[in-house]
């Protein structure tokens, strides 16, 4: 069936990029997405990407994808103390609803 | 405007309890998921809304699990004679249509003791 790995945790300096991986293994995903959860928090949508585009960029965000490893990434510039979450990586196939998260990668930010 | 919502935000039950979990998504939304969000895991699809359809309850993980819409709005996720495997943090997410953003509430978290 579909899976959707990540890493659990990831440590950063503030100030340096975060980059927070996931890999996929439905072929057939279209869209891929990156949440964030903030303590006592629902998760909210960062961004998203279509299966046929390559990279996204919104603000100190990029998005990476490479369809042929299934592998997607999300790369947080200038990290802040802000940004310390749950970042989760989910897929879904177009016409479908079910979307399909990874564990989720909890991201500290050191001072 | 308001986000969807979700009752109450904790709750602390004995083994064997039955328990009933809200969730208010937002007005207009047609489309209502339930998650189970456990320890170190991701999110758990656990059943599906959309309009006036029959659920999807795939994701339920017992019989001991049940869900209802009235009136295409509100919806109660219902766990009956809970168990410790049960504890977890129970998020809604509601989306105008499936294939539109989701927004979530903040979730449920259940703790049987």
């Amino acid at each position: 069936g579909e899976d959707v790995e990540q890493s659990l945790f990831l440590s950063v300096r503030e100030g340096d990029s975060s980059v927070i991986n996931c890999t996929y293994t439905d072929s057939s995903s279209t869209y891929l997405y990156w949440y964030k959860q903030e303590p006592g928090a629902g998760l909210q949508l960062l961004t998203y990407i279509f299966s046929n585009m390559d990279m996204k960029q919104d603000q100190r965000l990029t998005v990476l994808l490479n369809k042929k490893d299934k592998h997607l990434s999300l790369r947080i510039a200038d990290t802040q103390t802000g940004d310390s979450a749950i970042y989760f990586c989910a897929e879904r196939t177009s016409g479908t609803y079910k979307y399909i998260f990874g564990t989720g990668t909890r991201l500290k930010v050191l001072a | 405007g308001a986000g969807v919502s979700q009752s109450p935000s904790n709750k602390v039950t004995e083994k064997g309890k039955d328990v009933e979990l809200r969730c208010d998504p937002i007005s207009g939304h047609t489309a209502l998921y339930w998650y189970r969000q456990s320890l170190g895991q991701g999110l758990e699809f656990l059943i599906y809304f959309q309009g006036n359809s029959a659920p999807d309850k795939s994701g339920l993980p017992s019989d001991r699990f049940s869900a209802e819409r009235t009136g295409g709005s509100v919806s109660t996720l219902t766990i009956q004679r809970t168990q410790q495997e049960d504890s977890a943090v129970y998020l809604c997410a509601s989306s105008l249509a499936p294939d539109y953003e989701q927004y979530f509430g903040p979730g449920t978290r259940l703790t049987v003791t």
